[in-house]
């Protein structure tokens, strides 16, 4: 059974840094490209990162490109998301995927909550 | 960047009806386009695929269809383990999500 676990969430003040980690398990990682979503609070679906399957090549939307950093270790099947100079419109739900080589995302994890404020 | 319009924002329905949801792209995504089910309180999940492919475990009510930069998402014969939001997203360049669809029933 595909699992992905998603820590490190919290409250954080504006400008400061944070670091998301997802642990998966029930699939061979390294063959998968991985990805994180987030949904503001009562909001819509935004897509922030996309990592490649040996982690040399990632993607960003302009949202977040220059601030956010998406990292993997296939030893420990782990996807990383580091957030840098947060805004308060960073706060949301972030939610850890696998993203299917044709680019949908087919395994979603149950989130971790990022709240930006002073 | 291409944009998902998607509608309507909300509908309310009921049990056995059929419901259909919009989808339209800013720009041909070549059926490259996905819709997801996210119940209150949970994460979404991946319903359909390329436009019209089912997912593994989905029921047979659902289906998608369309082509260019129209697409739709329909469900036979409601049921209230239906309620949700639905949102379609388009993966042709990069990945964005449609705005999302409420639906409820009547």
């Amino acid at each position: 059974e595909v699992q992905l676990v998603e820590s490190g969430g919290g409250l954080v003040q504006p400008g400061r840094s944070l670091k998301l980690s997802c642990a998966a398990s029930g699939f061979t990682f390294s063959n998968y490209y991985m990805a994180w979503v987030r949904q503001a609070p009562k909001k819509g679906l935004e897509w922030v990162a996309t990592i490649s399957t040996s982690g040399s090549r990632t993607y960003y939307p302009d949202s977040v490109k220059g601030r956010f950093t998406i990292s993997r270790d296939n030893a420990k099947s782990s996807l990383y998301l580091q957030m840098n100079s947060l805004k308060s419109e960073d706060t949301a739900t972030y939610y850890c995927a696998r993203q299917d080589r044709g680019g949908y995302f087919d395994y979603w994890g149950q989130g971790v909550m990022v709240t930006v404020s002073s | 960047d291409i944009r998902m319009t998607q509608s309507p924002a909300s509908l309310s329905a009921s049990l056995g009806e059929t419901v259909n949801i919009e989808c339209l792209a800013s720009e041909d995504i070549y059926s490259d386009l996905a819709w997801y089910q996210q119940k209150p309180g949970k994460s979404p999940q991946l319903l359909i695929y390329n436009a019209n492919s089912l997912q593994n475990g989905v029921p047979s009510r659902f289906s998608g269809s369309g082509s260019g930069t129209q697409y739709s998402l329909k469900i036979n014969s409601l049921q209230s383990e239906d309620v949700a939001t639905y949102f379609c997203q388009q993966y042709n360049n990069y990945r964005t999500f449609g705005g999302g669809t409420k639906l409820e029933l009547k």
